[in-house]
């Protein structure tokens, strides 16, 4: 069974300052995809990165890049130069790539952005 | 376009209502999904739809009952549901691969906040 944890429920930061999300997964599948997705109050969520378990690079999408470390079965959110606007709560998730359909999220972490 | 929508945005139900909440996407996406989540927690998923037809059923009580008339279209028929059922509802859809060799992303609706008095 997949396992995704998020141990920082709630994180602060400065605006313009860069910020890192902790993730962590347990798995015994060979092959999996990591997701991180950002829900504002709104309560929509937004996807903002994948990696998959296979990629040898880290994936990078402007301001957010994701530190993925196989051997510690890691897979954190950083964001560079922090706006208002990035105040939110932030999911994890990971799934098999051959399960396709079966995604399942962390618990969670709240981004908080100080101006 | 990358817009799933998703009606009504409120929706407050009595115990002996019989409601419908819709999900439209136009992405050409296979694999459609409900999920729910309680406030301050993560999504859970309820049901999975691949190709239209039912793949994943979490175990969810007959009182939610969904429906997939079409690769467009999801809905999810609700009856008889409990106070504790009150959450946002969101419906997400992704590509579908039967030899996946890179996950696809989930884009997700804006939800449907539904309280049952």
């Amino acid at each position: 069974a997949q396992k995704i944890t998020q141990t920082q429920p709630g994180m602060f930061v400065q605006e313009k300052e860069a910020v890192t999300l902790d993730c962590t997964y347990d798995t015994s599948d060979q092959s999996y995809g990591l997701f991180w997705y950002k829900q504002p109050s709104s309560g929509e969520m937004i996807f903002l990165i994948y990696q998959g378990s296979y990629d040898e690079q880290n994936a990078t999408e402007g301001r957010y890049s994701l530190n993925f470390q196989k051997a510690r079965k890691s897979a954190n959110l950083v964001i560079s130069a922090s706006q208002l606007g990035d105040s939110a709560m932030y999911f994890c998730a990971m799934r098999d790539l051959y399960n396709n359909n079966d995604m399942r999220f962390g618990a969670g972490t709240r981004l908080t952005v100080k101006p | 376009d990358t817009e799933v929508t998703q009606t009504p945005k409120h929706l407050v139900m009595g115990m002996t209502n019989k409601k419908s909440l819709k999900c439209e996407q136009h992405m050409g996406h296979r694999a459609m999904y409900w999920y729910k989540q309680k406030a301050k927690k993560p999504p859970e998923l309820m049901f999975v739809y691949s190709y239209e037809k039912l793949s994943i059923n979490e175990s969810v009580p007959s009182r939610f009952s969904p429906e997939c008339p079409n690769s467009s279209l999801l809905n999810l028929h609700l009856h008889a549901l409990q106070p504790e059922d009150s959450a946002l509802y969101l419906c997400a859809s992704s590509q579908e691969d039967r030899h996946p060799t890179t996950g696809y992303e989930q884009y997700f609706g804006p939800g449907t906040r539904l309280t049952v008095t």
